[in-house]
């Protein structure tokens, strides 16, 4: 089974600009999460989708968004783009039922200059 | 959310074993216990979960006490490979994927 596919796989954007990231997630698994890591603050938790809702939300502002489409694959989106937002991007999914681990794709690195 | 404190940094040689310990006070009785092994510019990899007592898988073995208070993680016979992060997360069963990862552990293997 093909794992989570994440493009593109390294960005550079600059600041102000918006960018747009993608996430296939393993075949079957309705959930998504997105995540972002900087070497300052670790993983942190931005949002998960099941079934093309937003279920869980971590504390990022309104910038951040992302949907989820009808076969499970989804977008992250961030807009007027920060130095700050440079930073590893990855993608999990699950099957999204209780007990469930995540299965994490490669990631997407974003580079703001 | 229960928080999570683990030992920054561990030290290791090849075909020791190695046991991280993640302590979790707060553990709910719904929260089940998830460990992940993360490597330089890449995602985490799902090592092993459980929920209370021993459970075991083809790399590792995961140890909940009675209370549930703390886990540990037991590596058999590490090699160079196993040089990684590794996290250990507590989450809700109705929240699963509302994860919070801490600074998780900096395990470095010696030859």
């Amino acid at each position: 089974k093909a794992g989570v596919t994440q493009t593109p796989r390294y960005l550079i954007k600059t600041r102000g600009q918006q960018v747009t990231l993608s996430c296939s997630p393993i075949s079957g698994h309705r959930s998504v999460s997105w995540y972002q890591q900087t070497p300052g603050q670790g993983l942190q938790f931005l949002f998960e989708y099941f079934s093309e809702t937003q279920r869980n939300k971590g504390n990022f502002p309104g910038r951040f968004s992302g949907r989820q489409f009808s076969n499970s694959r989804s977008e992250m989106n961030v807009s007027t783009l920060e130095l700050g937002d440079s930073a590893l991007y990855l993608c999990a999914s699950s099957l999204g039922t209780a007990g469930e681990a995540q299965y994490f794709g490669p990631g997407t690195r974003l580079l703001v200059l | 959310l229960a928080k999570t404190t683990q030992p920054i940094s561990m030290d290791s040689y090849e075909g020791q074993e190695v046991n991280i310990t993640c302590s979790h006070n707060n553990i709910a009785t719904n929260d089940y216990i998830t460990w992940y092994q993360q490597f330089p510019s890449q995602g985490p990899r799902f090592i092993i979960q459980g929920y209370k007592t021993k459970v075991t898988n083809e790399v590792a073995s995961l140890f909940i006490p009675a209370d549930r208070k703390s886990s540990t993680l037991s590596l058999p016979r590490v090699s160079l490979s196993d040089t990684a992060v590794y996290y250990c997360l507590v989450g809700d069963r109705d929240n699963n994927n509302d994860m919070r990862f801490g600074a998780g552990t900096r395990l470095t293997v010696k030859p």
